[in-house]
């Protein structure tokens, strides 16, 4: 069966501080990734999704960028963080064709001070 | 804008009550799509309902699709304190990307 797994679980960064946050899928192959925040009694914001290794879509500008060195491997990073980036990260699959669920992690808490 | 809206923001009920909840959407859709958060955790996919198609089942949960009206309703039955959550609707308007609204949060009092 499939699986996602995204760590950490929660995170506190200072403010200017670099960010990697992993996710990995297991038992597929080639599966859309996907990562979102969600701000506290929100909804999810699309940040980037992919396609295929090396292909990245952004949704939104802003301080991150995601890359996708592996078919099932997903990463978020920031060089620099801001006070805005504090959120509730979410990583998610779906399999490569139409009309597909996602499949979501169990998130990272990340604060910054 | 968010594409999908849920109504209520907010919804208790009692044990053994019914739950609606709906969503309204703006643009036309290849399929909608209903999600269950607990608090602190990821999101749990529930059911799946095509543009094609009006009403799907899965035990306690019936959702429907109207695409005139541009709306969906899930639907729990005999609730349970087990389901107190945030449900999302999501809408699929291009392969492989869904749009969430804010949720509605479910509170099931013993």
């Amino acid at each position: 069966s499939q699986t996602i797994h995204q760590w950490p679980a929660t995170l506190v960064q200072p403010v200017g501080s670099p960010l990697s946050l992993e996710c990995t899928v297991e038992g597929t192959s080639n599966p859309n990734l996907y990562w979102y925040r969600q701000a506290a009694g929100r909804g999810l914001q699309l940040l980037f999704y992919s396609v295929g290794i090396g292909q990245i879509s952004s949704e939104v500008p802003q301080n991150l960028s995601a890359s996708r060195p592996q078919d099932r491997q997903f990463i978020l990073s920031s060089k620099k963080l801001l006070l805005s980036d504090s959120g509730f990260y979410l990583c998610a699959w779906s399999a490569d064709r139409g009309d597909q669920p996602q499949h979501f992690g169990d998130g990272t808490r990340l604060s910054i001070l | 804008s968010q594409q999908g809206e849920e109504d209520p923001q907010a919804l208790s009920i009692q044990e053994g009550e019914n739950a609606t909840m709906n969503c309204s959407y703006k643009t036309s859709i290849n399929n909608l799509q209903w999600y269950r958060q607990n608090s602190g955790r990821g999101l749990v996919h529930l059911i799946l309902i095509r543009s094609n198609e009006r009403e799907k089942h899965s035990g306690r949960l019936r959702v429907t699709l109207d695409t005139s009206k541009k709306s969906s309703s899930l639907l729990i039955t005999a609730s349970r304190a087990a389901d107190t959550a945030s449900y999302f609707c999501a809408t699929d308007t291009n392969a492989g990307k869904s749009t969430f609204g804010d949720g509605t949060t479910l509170t099931v009092k013993p």
